[in-house]
């Protein structure tokens, strides 16, 4: 069966400082995989994405993630971060068409 | 473009009742899926629909239905609402089934059960 897992429901860095929130996955077959982002009362937004290929991803707002099929991992990184940074974040995947399946989500608090 | 839009944004319902949530996707997304979001259990899938069809759908007891119309619109309803239903309720538009690629979501409907 498909599952993700985040691994640390809270993040707390200092503005400038290296982000870094992990997600591991199981999948029998490949997946695609998907980190997403949530500010306070909204919808979900899509931060960048793997299907095929390079295995490293530049998404929006300077996130980039790594997919490591050796480890299952796909962690989701940012060199410096900003206040508006904060949220939380969201890693997905899918496979063979079907629905998206969610990790349990990472808060991202940045103190200045 | 307009985005995704969830209407209500927040309602508030009795135990028994039963709710309908609507969702206008981006303009020429035919697929609609929903997703139910609490703290507790976080992102769960309820159903997908692309072009009318229910293509998937998750492990929610059938008090959850869901439809969608021809202009690609959906509705979700709820029937004999439980305590446990008070959630945010996401629904997402893309241009294709299945979730391969990018999925937009709308800010939500907020629902709580007294």
């Amino acid at each position: 069966a498909q599952s993700v897992t985040q691994l640390g429901s809270h993040v707390s860095v200092s503005e400038g400082a290296l982000v870094l929130l992990r997600c591991n996955y199981s999948s029998s077959v490949p997946p695609y995989l998907f980190w997403y982002v949530q500010y306070p009362n909204q919808g979900l937004q899509l931060l960048l994405k793997y299907t095929t290929g390079a295995t490293l991803v530049k998404g929006i707002n300077g996130f980039e993630a790594e997919f490591k099929k050796s480890e299952t991992s796909f962690h989701l990184t940012k060199p410096s971060a900003h206040m508006s940074d904060a949220a939380e974040y969201f890693c997905a995947l899918n496979q063979a068409g079907t629905a998206l399946i969610f990790g349990k989500g990472t808060t991202l608090s940045v103190s200045s | 473009k307009a985005g995704v839009t969830q209407t209500p944004r927040y309602l508030i319902k009795t135990r028994g009742q039963q709710v309908t949530l609507s969702c206008s996707p981006i303009s020429g997304h035919r697929s609609v899926s929903w997703y139910q979001q609490t703290p507790g259990q976080g992102l769960q899938f309820l159903f997908e629909y692309f072009s009318e069809t229910q293509r998937n759908k998750g492990n929610f007891p059938g008090r959850f239905s869901g439809r969608q119309f021809s202009n690609s619109r959906s509705e979700m309803n709820v029937s004999t609402l439980e305590l446990g239903d008070s959630a945010l309720y996401l629904c997402a538009s893309s241009l294709t089934s299945g979730s391969t690629g990018e999925l937009f979501f709308g800010e939500g409907s907020r629902l709580t059960v007294l």
